[in-house]
């Protein structure tokens, strides 16, 4: 049984620069969640996806962006990246079918994002 | 707004203690979830438990407990007779549930807690 997997594990960005992540969830999830863990702190929570549709969003600026494939896979989007934007970020998979819910979000181990 | 505390950044216990994580939560929903994961230094979030706000019942899994006092805003996190293999940090988070359509919000996390076990 499959894992959340994430790629790549570490990438190494400039200012201004363009990055994607990319999030293959737990066999049987159809949810995916992003987060972004600065060093030191607790994850912060980016945004949620289901049916392919941004259904949950948390206080990040509008250069994040996402997206959720058929196959619930998703991709997180960074643009005009910042020294700030450098940390962990964490894809979680959950399970969301109609009449059947689980809270449980099983995590990834992470891409490492570091902007010089 | 949700929000979770946990007050103790560093911990550092001799094993064998008992050691206890503290964790205050913040929201205004009746309807709520509590976590907890561990946090390795990979990176990886490893899920603990889940408890809902119905249901103050503790729980107990072998050296791991969990007290959740509504009363006190509080779920906190034992590990008895500690050994150095559950060093590590860990994390104490809320989930507010959706109004519809089943499924968790996002998860509200604390800022974690390192745990050292010294031999």
């Amino acid at each position: 049984d499959a894992g959340v997997t994430q790629s790549p594990t570490h990438l190494i960005k400039t200012r201004g620069q363009q990055v994607t992540l990319r999030c293959s969830p737990k066999s049987g999830h159809d949810t995916v969640s992003w987060y972004q863990q600065a060093l030191g702190q607790g994850p912060q929570f980016i945004f949620q996806y289901y049916e392919e549709e941004e259904r949950q969003r948390g206080n990040f600026p509008d250069r994040f962006s996402g997206h959720q494939f058929p196959n619930y896979s998703s991709e997180l989007n960074v643009n005009a990246l910042l020294l700030g934007d450098s940390a962990l970020y964490l894809c979680a998979s959950s399970l969301r079918l109609a009449g059947i819910s689980s809270y449980e979000q099983y995590f990834g181990p992470g891409t490492r994002l570091t902007v010089t | 707004a949700q929000k979770v505390t946990q007050a103790q950044t560093e911990i550092s216990v001799v094993e064998k203690e008992d050691v206890t994580l503290d964790c205050v939560y913040e929201t205004r929903d009746t309807t709520y979830y509590l976590f907890w994961y561990k946090q390795p230094p990979s990176g990886e979030l490893v899920f603990l438990i889940r408890r809902n706000s119905f249901d103050e019942q503790n729980e107990i899994s072998g050296r791991y407990s969990w007290n959740f006092q509504k009363s006190t805003s509080s779920f906190n996190f034992t590990i008895t007779a500690s050994q150095v293999v559950v060093s590590a940090v860990y994390v104490c988070a809320l989930s507010e549930a959706q109004g519809s359509g089943g499924g968790a919000d996002g998860l509200t996390f604390g800022k974690g807690t390192h745990l050292i076990i010294q031999p």
